[in-house]
């Protein structure tokens, strides 16, 4: 089966680290979408980039908060600095995109605690 | 008015019984709609799609209200295993940006 794969599982850092989050998607996919998910907010759409190209990250904090696509089997997320408060689980999802809407398929997610 | 909006429950139900959510969206643009499910500490996985008036699989049938902005999900006969958070996603119109409501939580009691 097919999966989107998302390094690392769990991340534990000190408040004011880098944090890099990594994602392949599903060969033959061209959309990837990153959210991010809490108990308070559910699932936020923080970016999402279609052939590589981004379409909307207008849900990411740009101060810290950066993606990108350096190719078409390589997302990343990158937070730096770190704060408490990105403490959540980080879900990348690829899909190909069709005329009707997109079903996308999810990694296994980054349980990122910052301390 | 949020994107996408959903009762969060919890709906508490015995196995056997019928259980319907409901979803609103504001897009009035948007084309199709999905239900996803989630599992404590897993991630979403696609249930179904609902492009038109509706989709049925099984115990499980989506229907979709475009003059209301609403779309549903029937659940029949639940199981044990229903036992889940149910996402409701908008695909936002041309831009296909899909947006989540923040989920519905079923428990199937035996």
């Amino acid at each position: 089966d097919a999966r989107v794969t998302q390094t690392p599982r769990h991340k534990v850092t000190e408040m004011g680290q880098e944090v890099t989050m990594r994602c392949q998607p599903i060969l033959g996919h061209n959309t990837v979408f990153w959210y991010r998910q809490t108990m308070m907010q559910g699932l936020e759409l923080l970016a999402y980039f279609r052939n590589r190209a981004p379409l909307d990250d207008s849900g990411m904090p740009k101060d810290r908060f950066s993606a990108e696509m350096p190719d078409a089997t390589l997302a990343t997320l990158k937070i730096q600095p770190s704060e408490p408060r990105d403490s959540a689980v980080y879900f990348c999802a690829s899909a190909r995109a069709g005329g009707r809407g997109e079903k996308l398929f999810f990694g296994s997610g980054t349980q990122l605690s910052v301390l | 008015r949020k994107e996408v909006e959903q009762d969060p429950g919890p709906f508490n139900v015995p196995e056997g019984a019928t259980v319907a959510f409901n979803c609103t969206y504001s897009n009035s643009a948007s084309q199709s709609f999905f239900w996803y499910r989630q599992d404590c500490r897993k991630e979403p996985k696609l249930l179904m799609s609902v492009y038109s008036s509706g989709n049925e699989d099984g115990r499980f049938t989506a229907q979709l209200n475009r003059a209301s902005q609403y779309i549903s999900l029937l659940i029949r006969d639940s199981k044990l295993s229903d036992s889940a958070t149910y996402l409701c996603v908008d695909s936002g119109g041309s831009n296909y940006k899909l947006t989540f409501g923040k989920g519905t939580l079923l428990t199937v009691n035996p």
